[in-house]
């Protein structure tokens, strides 16, 4: 079957663009969650989705960042106003089910990068 | 608060040989799980191998073995005879804080396996 797509693969933008990511999970996986890879580091979590509710948004960095599942399967991540800093590779992850132990599935990630 | 600590920054091992690379954690949970993912060049993370923390027997899945010391808060990978498609970035992960669902990933570990 089909895993996490995302696309696109990769986007180059201008500082204080707009930009919209995608992520289409594994059918059938209710938790979403997006992370965001800086060169040299390990994933850093910015948002999780049980459904189409945010259920943890803790990790999004600023009010620049938002994300949205309205309809429980395909969600955009969207940045307003883009900065350097936010040159990195943005990665979306599925699971089955929502909780600690389910396996978290990833697609290959959208490298931004902000000119 | 959470750490996960990958002290190797890059390792090598010749081809059909044995590496191990270590991770350490912090968590102030009890019940938990700890997981490897490998990242190759085509940046898509795949899961390895997890551990569940109240199980003392170690997690093994063909050639990927761990050594798990939950008093040390230690959770090495062992690789048994490297291939060279094991070529990759290797992070450790636990889950991030009590209740949260999502990953909190190591620094990682470049691995080259040498032909």
């Amino acid at each position: 079957g089909a895993g996490v797509s995302q696309t696109p693969s990769n986007k180059v933008t201008e500082k204080g663009k707009y930009v919209e990511l995608r992520c289409d999970p594994i059918s059938g996986h209710t938790a979403l969650y997006w992370y965001r890879q800086s060169l040299g580091q390990g994933p850093e979590f910015l948002i999780y989705f049980q459904g189409t509710g945010a259920a943890d948004d803790s990790g999004l960095p600023n009010d620049r960042f938002f994300a949205v599942r309205p309809e429980g399967s395909v969600s955009t991540l969207k940045i307003q106003r883009t900065e350097r800093g936010d040159s990195a590779v943005y990665l979306c992850a599925s699971s089955l089910i929502s909780g600690r132990v389910s396996e978290q599935f990833f697609g290959p990630g959208t490298r931004l990068t902000v000119l | 608060a959470q750490t996960v600590t990958q002290s190797q920054p890059e390792m090598s091992v010749q081809e059909a040989e044995t590496v191990t690379l270590s991770c350490t954690y912090d968590t102030s949970e009890n019940n938990y799980y700890l997981f490897w993912y490998k990242q190759p060049p085509s940046r898509q993370m795949i899961l390895v191998i997890r551990q569940e923390a109240y199980k003392q027997q170690n997690a093994t899945e063909n050639r990927f073995s761990v050594n798990f010391q939950k008093a040390a808060k230690s959770f090495s990978l062992k690789i048994s005879d490297s291939q060279l498609g094991d070529t990759a970035m290797y992070f450790c992960a636990c889950p991030a804080q009590t209740g949260a669902n999502n990953l909190f990933f190591g620094t990682g570990t470049r691995l080259t396996v040498i032909p």
